[in-house]
């Protein structure tokens, strides 16, 4: 089973920096990798899907990258609104389609 | 407009079972994949089960195999989670969501979740 490790478990941010996050998996999982953001009390919201393509109506600011078993996802001068956990999930329709433990952006 | 919603969520007592139910509506869910993902109470999110269109493939996580059943009936516009021996390490919300498939690029992606439904095993 392949496992995604994602780190940092905390990232302390300001409005208007940048947030790198990373996802690694045991295993190549080549590009099929999707990113999630979720919010307290909020559904899962897909942000990033085939490792770098953004999903319908997700602003620019969202970059994903990688490929194989090292991936990151970037956000740009982060709005209040991209405070929350982000979670990567292998995508690649083949069970299990296993998630990383998550990387929780707050504010600093 | 998509939408999911489920329900049959609430206290069960361990060894116990319970029947989720996933209500679809804006698309045709015979044309796609279905998952069930839960979240422990202030835990990440876990893949649970997923069931292909027209049911030609079903898995499941290991920590549900032999316990869970996921199910659908397209003629109802539903998904189901039929659980059973359940455990005090079930308590979660469970949310179902579907699974697109972009031909443009060749990828699959959870496009749209429901609001989710909280089982809770204690005795």
């Amino acid at each position: 089973e392949i496992v995604l490790t994602q780190s940092p478990a905390t990232l302390s941010l300001s409005p208007g920096e940048t947030a790198t996050l990373s996802c690694r998996a045991s295993q190549s999982v080549s590009t099929y990798l999707a990113w999630f953001q979720q919010k307290p009390g909020q559904a899962p919201r897909l942000l990033i899907y085939g490792a770098s393509i953004r999903a319908a109506g997700i602003p620019g600011r969202f970059t994903g990258r990688g490929s194989e078993t090292e991936f990151t996802l970037t956000i740009s001068s982060l709005q209040s609104e991209d405070f929350a956990v982000y979670y990567c999930q292998k995508s690649d329709n083949w069970p299990p389609l296993t998630f990383g433990g998550g990387t929780k952006v707050e504010i600093k | 407009e998509v939408q999911l919603v489920e329900s049959g969520g609430g206290l069960v007592q361990p060894g116990g079972s319970l029947r989720l139910s996933c209500t679809a509506s804006g698309f045709t869910l015979s044309a796609y994949s279905m998952n069930w993902v839960r979240q422990a109470p202030g835990k990440g999110l876990e893949w649970v089960s997923q069931i292909t269109g027209s049911s030609t493939r079903r898995d499941s996580a290991e920590s549900v195999k032999g316990r869970f059943t996921i199910s659908r009936d397209d003629a109802r516009n539903s998904l189901y989670l039929q659980m059973s021996r359940l455990r005090v390490e079930d308590t979660a919300i469970y949310y179902c969501a579907r699974e697109n498939y972009d031909p443009s690029y060749g990828y699959y992606l959870f496009d749209h979740w429901g609001q989710g439904i909280l089982v809770t095993v204690s005795s």
